[in-house]
């Protein structure tokens, strides 16, 4: 069960997009489309953003969105506000009919 | 409105043992798949286990198997999570989430509770 690879970090000016990416094996990321992605605030408990690689939740603002390419998922935030500023966590069922999640990815709202 | 209370964290030597629980309300938890997730202090999230409803199957996560055991009473709305041999290593803050689909993911999450595995 390693974890899903996620860059450390990602950084944006407000108003722009950025992508973090969310890499698996076919086990996991690439074997299933149950690909989902966390926010959490410091302090904060997590927040479900995009289900199922590309369902967002009722709540969750259309600039979020989630993609999947092979063993690679991504989500995107368009428009970037200073509120998205956050550590995202992406996680993937797996073939093992476990749960693995992503290390989880600093984002700065520069 | 969804709630998950969860409680029975605190501070245990390591080999003991420890039993949280999660009061859940707002939905119908008897058909609710539930899940624990763990956070080490400064860490990422970890899966830990999950429980399908309708007191179906159980899942664990390979740190933690054969030494936690994940059940629930549905006649409480309270899932529980019994740790025994602890270890160091699982220090950490135990989210308790209510699951969307089958075993993930998790849309509503509980404020956790802290364990603290240390002599």
């Amino acid at each position: 069960q390693s974890a899903l690879t996620q860059p450390a970090s990602v950084s944006g000016s407000p108003g722009q997009s950025i992508t973090i990416s969310c890499t698996g094996t076919s086990s996991d990321v690439g074997g299933y489309n149950y690909v989902s992605w966390y926010q959490q605030h410091p302090g904060k408990v997590p927040k479900l953003m995009i289900s199922d690689v590309s369902k967002r939740p009722s709540g969750v603002s259309n600039r979020f969105s989630g993609s999947k390419s092979g063993n690679t998922a991504s989500l995107t935030i368009s428009g970037l506000q200073a509120d998205d500023e956050a550590d995202y966590y992406c996680a993937s069922y797996t073939s093992s009919s476990t749960v693995v999640f992503g290390g989880g990815t600093r984002l700065t709202v520069l | 409105e969804v709630q998950l209370v969860e409680s029975g964290g605190g501070l245990v030597q390591p080999g003991g043992s420890l039993r949280l629980s999660c009061a859940a309300s707002g939905f119908t938890f008897s058909s609710s798949g539930m899940s624990w997730v763990r956070q080490a202090p400064g860490k990422g999230l970890e899966w830990v286990s999950s429980i399908r409803g309708s007191g179906g199957s159980t899942y664990y996560a390979d740190s933690v198997k054969g030494r936690f055991t994940i059940s629930r009473d549905d006649s409480k709305n309270t899932l529980y999570l019994q740790m025994s041999s602890l270890r160091a290593e699982d220090t950490a803050a135990y989210y308790c989430a209510k699951v969307v689909g089958g075993i993930d993911p998790f849309d509503y999450w509980g404020q956790g509770t802290l364990v603290t595995v240390s002599s």
